[in-house]
């Protein structure tokens, strides 16, 4: 009965890789958000979306890029993967975007790219 | 995006209260104040939240300042299980939460 769960938990994988990140809810929230912690353990937000519709994009690289086919999943693409995407990707649900609504991250994926 | 100061790092000893403050001079009216922990390995978790008024939940208490410039986060009785990263970030409307650096607490049995 977890709430947010990431598929896979671990990836390995080469430089220049394409790879994917899955993340389900099952709380019926409306808002899904990723987020990146890096090696120096700063947490910083990456997108945002709201009933399938991007609300929050961080500067992030369009090599990044988000895919929600429903409110319940909210899927992180990479093409070309580089070095310095290695990081623990985390993903979060709430029931809305604004306001006083906690998140719920699930438990992170740790990407490593070689 | 407000702004908030914590310290880097706290140490505590088991069962005695633990009070983790936190500065937020730029504050505006409408941001909330939240309290997050990450503890090893996890995912980070909701631990409280507030506007205005003290808070109370079945993890922690929220003290606010009456200028809301700064809050103090209380857990009563410190576990093992408590040693954790917390953080303190203000929500605003858009619904980023900013973590900061955070405050690393240390808790010896």
């Amino acid at each position: 009965d977890t709430a947010v769960s990431q598929t896979p938990k671990y990836l390995v994988t080469q430089m220049g890789n394409d790879k994917s990140i899955k993340c389900e809810q099952n709380l019926g929230h409306d808002t899904m958000y990723w987020y990146k912690q890096d090696s120096k353990k700063f947490l910083k937000i990456m997108f945002s979306y709201n009933n399938k519709e991007l609300i929050i994009n961080e500067t992030v690289p369009n090599r990044f890029s988000p895919k929600s086919p429903d409110k319940a999943h909210l899927n992180l693409h990479i093409n070309s993967l580089e070095l310095g995407d290695s990081a623990v990707y985390f993903c979060a649900s709430s029931q809305a975007a604004g306001g006083p609504r906690e998140q719920f991250f699930g438990p992170g994926t740790r990407l490593t790219v070689l | 995006d407000a702004k908030t100061t914590q310290p880097n790092s706290m140490e505590s000893n088991e069962e005695e209260p633990v009070h983790l403050p936190c500065n937020h001079s730029t504050i505006s009216g409408t941001d909330y104040i939240h309290w997050y922990r990450q503890l090893p390995s996890q995912g980070p978790e909701y631990v409280i939240h507030g506007l205005t008024s003290n808070v109370n939940n079945r993890m922690a208490s929220l003290a606010i300042a009456e200028d809301r410039k700064s809050s103090t986060l209380i857990l009563h009785r410190a576990t093992l299980r408590d040693a954790a990263v917390y953080y303190c970030i203000l929500k605003g409307h858009t619904g980023k939460l900013i973590f900061g650096q955070g405050t690393t607490l240390q808790v010896k049995p």
